[in-house]
């Protein structure tokens, strides 16, 4: 069974401080590992995609990393805004289906 | 905007009762998966469909099944609902099963009481 688990569940930063944000996932074997944003009560919004032979990807201030050896993934967002306040969660693919985990919700404090 | 529509956005039913909810893919998507997302967790995965075929099921029981039609618009039915159906389903669209793009609806709430 594939489980992802995100530490912090939640997570306050002065707005300006970068943030980091951790998933662990226990399939090595994974197609790709996805980060989404969430906003109260919407639907998912996709951020940033790694494939399993890719190490990182970046987007704007959003980079992503994926070490498939250690289960980890991590989404760094530089220089944090009142904007980014909101859930993010990683998802773990396999052949058809997305297994998520619960989410770090974030709230920058202007 | 993801192009992918579901409605009803907000609907109360009473325990024992059916519901339907709907999903308008995005243009040229042939593939729809729909997962279900209780208050304060991650997404869970309930069902997908491509072209009109159920191609995999998440641990959900039978009372929920579903349906895609030549369009790929989407249905999913829930029978003798309980408390714990409450919650947000979210519809999904991709252009094939195995690609990585995937676009995700607004979602349907859905309260039980």
């Amino acid at each position: 069974k594939q489980e992802v688990t995100q530490i912090p569940a939640a997570l306050s930063v002065p707005e300006g401080e970068n943030l980091v944000l951790n998933c662990s996932f226990t399939d090595s074997a994974i197609y790709n590992l996805q980060w989404f944003r969430q906003d109260p009560g919407k639907g998912l919004t996709s951020l940033l995609l790694i494939q399993s032979s890719q190490r990182e990807q970046t987007s704007g201030r959003l980079n992503a990393s994926l070490d498939k050896s250690s289960g980890r993934s991590t989404l760094y967002i530089a220089a944090s805004q009142p904007g980014d306040s909101a859930t993010y969660l990683c998802a773990q693919k396999d052949d058809y289906k997305l297994s998520f985990g619960a989410g770090t919700t974030v709230t920058v404090r202007a | 905007e993801t192009g992918v529509t579901q409605s009803p956005t907000h609907l109360i039913k009473t325990r024992g009762q059916q519901v339907t909810l709907r999903c308008s893919s995005q243009s040229g998507h042939n593939t729809v998966s729909w997962y279900q997302q209780a208050l304060g967790q991650g997404p869970q995965f309930i069902f997908q469909y491509y072209r009109e075929e159920e191609n995999g099921r998440g641990n959900f029981p039978p009372r929920f099944s579903g349906l895609q039609f030549p369009n790929y618009s989407s249905e999913l039915n829930v029978n003798a609902l309980e408390l714990d159906d409450s919650a947000l389903y979210l519809c999904a669209s991709s252009p094939g099963v195995a690609g990585n793009t995937i676009y995700f609806g607004e979602g349907s709430w859905l309260t039980v009481v």
